[in-house]
């Protein structure tokens, strides 16, 4: 069965320091990873994905992860955050049943200081 | 760019009245799910769906639930007879191939009073 773990429901920055969301993954298959943000009462808005291709992957708005097999991480990072950042960000694993089910981890309310 | 639509944004309704969602998934896709979001909590899995015939389900979806696609465009959720406990935001997703990205609509949210 497949899992996500994000680390910290709440992440503050101040606007213009590195923003850094950790998310481990559990998977019996090779993973589909994946990134969502979704703004207060708004939908679910992908990031970016991670699909066995490259391991740096880059997303909208500045975002990137990295895929580290060993480490089952697939980390979020953005070198400067923006006041428009703060939102809730989700991270994603999918693929390992027949039904094709995405599994999201409980998500981290990330908050930008002035 | 095409994308998923869901109707109606937000439904109120009444304990033990039956409900049902609409989805448009993304005309070509052929995967469709029904994900469900608690106020304050995280995304759920509700059910899978290709040719026809649910794929996957999870514990939550029970016999209360139901999904169906009625044409070719329309994918649709019931539920028959609503708790207070269904009261959170459905999304519907599609997808082109089962493992690859699903895209979202964005979301009914339901309201059981």
């Amino acid at each position: 069965a497949q899992s996500v773990t994000q680390l910290g429901s709440h992440v503050s920055v101040s606007e213009g320091a590195l923003v850094l969301l950790r998310c481990n993954y559990s998977s019996s298959v090779p993973p589909y990873l994946f990134w969502y943000v979704q703004y207060p009462n708004q939908g679910l808005q992908l990031l970016l994905k991670y699909t066995s291709a490259a391991t740096l992957v880059k997303g909208i708005n500045g975002f990137e992860a990295e895929f580290k097999k060993s480490e089952t991480s697939f980390h979020l990072t953005k070198p400067s955050a923006h006041m428009s950042d703060a939102a809730e960000y989700f991270c994603a694993v999918s693929g390992d049943t027949g039904g094709f089910k995405t599994i999201f981890g409980a998500g981290t309310r990330l908050f930008v200081k002035a | 760019e095409p994308e998923v639509t869901q109707t109606p944004s937000h439904q109120v309704t009444q304990m033990g009245q039956e409900v049902i969602l609409r989805c448009v998934p993304i005309s070509n896709h052929l995967y469709f799910y029904w994900y469900r979001q608690i106020l304050g909590q995280k995304v759920e899995f509700l059910v899978s769906f290709y040719n026809n015939e649910i794929s996957e389900k999870s514990e939550i979806f029970d016999d209360q639930f139901s999904v169906e696609r009625p044409d070719g465009s329309n994918f649709t959720l019931k539920i028959r007879s609503t708790k207070l406990e269904d009261s959170a935001m459905y999304f519907c997703a599609s997808s082109d191939r089962g493992r690859h990205e699903q895209f979202f609509g964005p979301g009914t949210r339901l309201t059981v009073l």
